[in-house]
């Protein structure tokens, strides 16, 4: 079966500080990768996402991501965080050619002053 | 702005009482989804149209129903609430299409319902 691992629930980090969430998938199929974050009380916005190409895809917010084929995984980093990051990040996946997102479970970033 | 928007933000509804969220766009989006999310879980697809073709997840309880009137509106209906239904509430759009996987979805701000 398909699916989508974030390792860790929660990452805290102070201010100015670099992290990285991470994101690991098992497919035997095509995907397509995203990272979504979600503020308190709101939607998903779209971050970021790999299609093909080159591995290292940037994204809004001063995110980027590098996609590894070989280890199945697709880190999400910022080399400098803000408190307006906190929020709750998830990695996603679509299949060959299926509409259908699979998440992860999510990581909380916590990003303290 | 193109956008997905969702009324009412929140939603209070009394147990076993019908209640209907609504979810409109003004992206031209051939794809509507709905979505419920639990606390600290990631979001659950309940089901999404294609157009007008209705496509519902093998595990949405049949109290989930949903309408699409035109290519801009769609509704949740959840027929007899129970308090497990309480959850934020999601509605996205994407386009369609052969490279349908590919394209990002567009997700509004939700509706947290309660149910008391």
């Amino acid at each position: 079966a398909q699916s989508v691992t974030q390792l860790d629930s929660q990452v805290p980090v102070f201010e100015e500080a670099p992290v990285e969430l991470r994101c690991n998938y098992s497919s035997s199929v095509s995907v397509y990768l995203f990272w979504y974050v979600q503020y308190p009380n709101q939607g998903l916005q779209l971050l970021l996402k790999y299609l093909s190409g080159s591995t290292l895809v940037k994204g809004i917010n001063g995110f980027e991501a590098e996609f590894n084929k070989s280890q199945t995984s697709f880190h999400l980093r910022k080399p400098s965080v803000h408190i307006s990051d906190t929020a709750e990040y998830f990695c996603a996946v679509t299949l060959g050619s299926s509409y259908k997102l699979i998440f992860g479970s999510g990581t909380r970033l916590l990003v303290r002053p | 702005d193109a956008m997905v928007i969702q009324n009412p933000r929140y939603q209070v509804t009394q147990f076993g009482k019908p209640v209907t969220l609504s979810c409109s766009q003004t992206l031209n989006h051939n794809v509507m989804y709905w979505y419920q999310q639990k606390s600290s879980q990631a979001p659950k697809l309940l089901f999404h149209y294609y157009d007008k073709d209705f496509n519902n997840e093998a595990d949405t309880p049949d109290n989930f129903q949903s309408r699409r009137p035109n290519t801009s509106f769609c509704f949740l209906d959840i027929r007899s609430p129970g308090l497990g239904d309480a959850a934020m509430y999601l509605c996205a759009t994407s386009r369609g299409g052969v490279s349908r996987a590919s394209y990002e979805q567009y997700f509004g701000p939700g509706t947290r319902l309660t149910v008391t």
